[in-house]
């Protein structure tokens, strides 16, 4: 099956700077990674996602890219503010069949993102 | 009300104890899910419902049982569990296989 590696597993960030998560994966037929914002005390909130015919999607301040061809994919936050101190997740999976394993998403092990003020 | 709900949102049971975890949808997905979050483990599928049929069972021990009446209810009913069980339940659901929506989860905590 597919497996997702995520780093770093901590990020700390003075509030304005950038940040940055990496994920990489093994199965070269996934072709959809969802992100994931997971604050204390609740479920993981999709942020972004990206399917694996484009190369970057941004949405405000946060951004992903894909390099299909490494087998990565990132998470950029920019302006950082403490609000977006939270759990960030990311994930993969090969696509949509109903009825079948295909679709499951594989997770990667979180990273705890904290934005100093 | 909106999105996916979960309740208990905590729970202390005892290993001998029976309770259920039970979670509702209002996106009107065909899709839903339970997962385990321990501390330091990626999330962990348990079992998948798609239009009411249980299409995965992740080797889950039999002490956890799901149950899906319905395409907006799900269940997990638990029995005999263990002090390693104690962690964050959290149910999802989705449309097709891959936006999925969660829940807060349930926090339980087997003494």
């Amino acid at each position: 099956g597919e497996n997702v590696e995520q780093h770093p597993s901590t990020l700390s960030v003075q509030e304005g700077d950038s940040a940055v998560i990496k994920c990489t994966y093994s199965d070269s037929a996934s072709n959809y990674f969802p992100w994931y914002k997971q604050e204390l005390g609740k479920g993981p909130q999709l942020i972004i996602d990206i399917r694996s015919n484009v190369g970057e999607k941004k949405d405000q301040r946060i951004a992903v890219t894909l390099n299909k061809t490494a087998k990565h994919f990132s998470l950029h936050i920019t302006e950082t503010q403490p609000e977006d101190s939270a759990v960030y997740f990311c994930a993969a999976t090969r696509g949509f069949d109903r009825g079948s394993t295909l679709g499951r998403l594989y997770f990667g092990r979180g990273t705890q993102l904290t934005v100093w003020p | 009300e909106t999105g996916v709900t979960q309740t208990p949102r905590h729970l202390v049971m005892g290993m001998t104890n029976k309770k259920s975890l039970k979670c509702e949808q209002h996106l009107g997905h065909n899709a839903m899910y339970w997962y385990k979050q321990s501390a330091k483990k990626p999330l962990e599928l348990m079992f998948v419902y798609n239009f009411k049929e249980q299409t995965e069972n992740n080797s889950v021990p039999s002490r956890f049982s799901p149950e899906c009446p319905n395409s907006s209810h799900l269940f997990l009913h638990l029995h005999t569990l263990q002090p390693e069980d104690s962690a964050l339940y959290l149910c999802a659901s989705s449309q097709d296989w891959s936006e999925q929506y969660f829940g807060p989860g349930t926090r339980l905590t087997v003494t």
